[in-house]
Parts: C-alpha cells; structure tokens; sequence
C-alpha cells in the first residue's frame, strides 16, 4: 500500500526557533499534500494544501509567513513553523494524494511539536 | 456549508461488545464518506469507504451503510477487542482532496 512518512516524529524547540518537518511518500508520486494540525482531544483542521512546483493554498486564519509549505518534488513536501511559541505546540500530520490514485489521501504516523 | 457531526466521546465497552459510533453529515450534494482510525501516536488509517447512496463499506469486521435517507454513516461491529481501542473519525468529502473531519470519537475497551 500506499506509505507516507514524517520526520521527525517529535521534536522540542525554544521559542523564537524554527522548525522544519518533512512529509514523504514512499512508494508513489504525489502531486498534492496536504497538511492538518490537530489539538488534542480534537480533530483534524486542514492548514494548507501543497501542489508540486507551485504555491501552497492556506485556509482561512493560517498565516502562511508563518507555516512555510514547500512542495519541491513529487515525493516531498516540508512545512517549517518559524519563529515557533508554546501555542504553536501541536500535532502536525501531513497526507498526500497519489498521481495514479485521486480517491483517497495517505496519511504520514504525525510529528509532535513542543515548544518550550 | 458542508460538516460531520459524530457522537461524543469518550466511549468504553467490554471487549466482545456490540459497538455503534453515530455519524451524520450535512451536505450540499452526495459526498463520500469515510471512517478513519487513529491508533496511540500514530496517524490516520482509512479503515472503510463508501461513495455513494446504499453502499456499505467494511474492513476488520467494521460496517457502515451509507444511508441518503438520514445522511448517515454509523460505525458498527458486533464484537470489540481490545486492539480497537483508537480514535474514530468520520470524514466526508465531494473528493479526496477535499475532506471534512468530524471531532473524533475515543474508543477504550476494557479486556
């Protein structure tokens, strides 16, 4: 099956750093990521979407100076929280769609985030 | 505009148990709809599908019917283990890339 995956798992950061995570796919190309924050106790919020070769597409209330989403290739997409406080402090889960497979997303296991 | 409403957690059953976890959506057309699992610290995991009226998706002796009548999706199975303890999300869309994630549901079964 389809595996995508995260790095890092978690990771703990002071303010004020940023931090960059990584979403991959493993055994296919997609041209489309996605990626969610979610709070605990409560569900998936889609951030941004990401195509390759182009611009990210933020929801409403993202601020994307602040959550860089880069899609440089059919295989990895990055987002980097910069300038990172303690309410940046979440669960980050990319997912993507396939090229050969527009019917479901692929989820990555999710990276941690705590900022101190 | 478009949302999924699923039952409150938490959830907690003996093992061997009869589980329901409701789910209704609100749509403006027929949208697929989805029951995702989420295990301890790890992502989501499609557990079952259905993309149109009637259809009734299953894996890992989980059911749901997608029922256009009462825009519906309910999780069912007949007899919980210990191992399905996770959060449940119910999750619908007009496409993939664009899902609507219900607040998730939290399962522990007791052995």
């Amino acid at each position: 099956g389809a595996v995508v995956s995260q790095h890092p798992s978690r990771v703990i950061c002071k303010s004020g750093t940023s931090v960059k995570i990584e979403c991959r796919s493993l055994d296919f190309q997609a041209t489309t990521m996605f990626w969610y924050r979610q709070f605990p106790k409560q569900s998936l919020m889609l951030m941004a979407t990401s195509n390759e070769g182009s611009k990210a597409t933020y929801e409403q209330g993202v601020e994307k100076d602040k959550f860089l989403i880069n899609h440089a290739s059919l295989t990895l997409s990055t987002l980097t929280v910069t300038s990172a406080h303690p309410e940046d402090s979440s669960f980050y889960i990319c997912s993507a769609l396939g090229v050969a497979d527009y019917n479901e997303q692929f989820f990555g296991p999710g990276t941690r985030l705590t900022v101190l | 505009g478009d949302s999924v409403t699923q039952m409150e957690g938490p959830v907690t059953l003996s093992e061997e148990a009869f589980l329901t976890i409701n789910c209704t959506y609100t749509a403006t057309g027929y949208p697929s709809l989805f029951w995702y699992v989420q295990y301890p610290g790890e992502g989501l995991q499609l557990l079952l599908k259905a993309t149109k009226a009637d259809d009734k998706g299953s894996n890992k002796g989980f059911e749901a019917t997608y029922r256009k009548e009462t825009t519906s999706f309910h999780l069912e199975k007949g007899s919980v283990q210990v191992s399905d303890s996770a959060v449940y999300f119910c999750a619908g869309g007009s496409s993939a890339s664009k899902i609507i994630f219900g607040s998730g549901t939290r399962l522990s079964i007791r052995p």
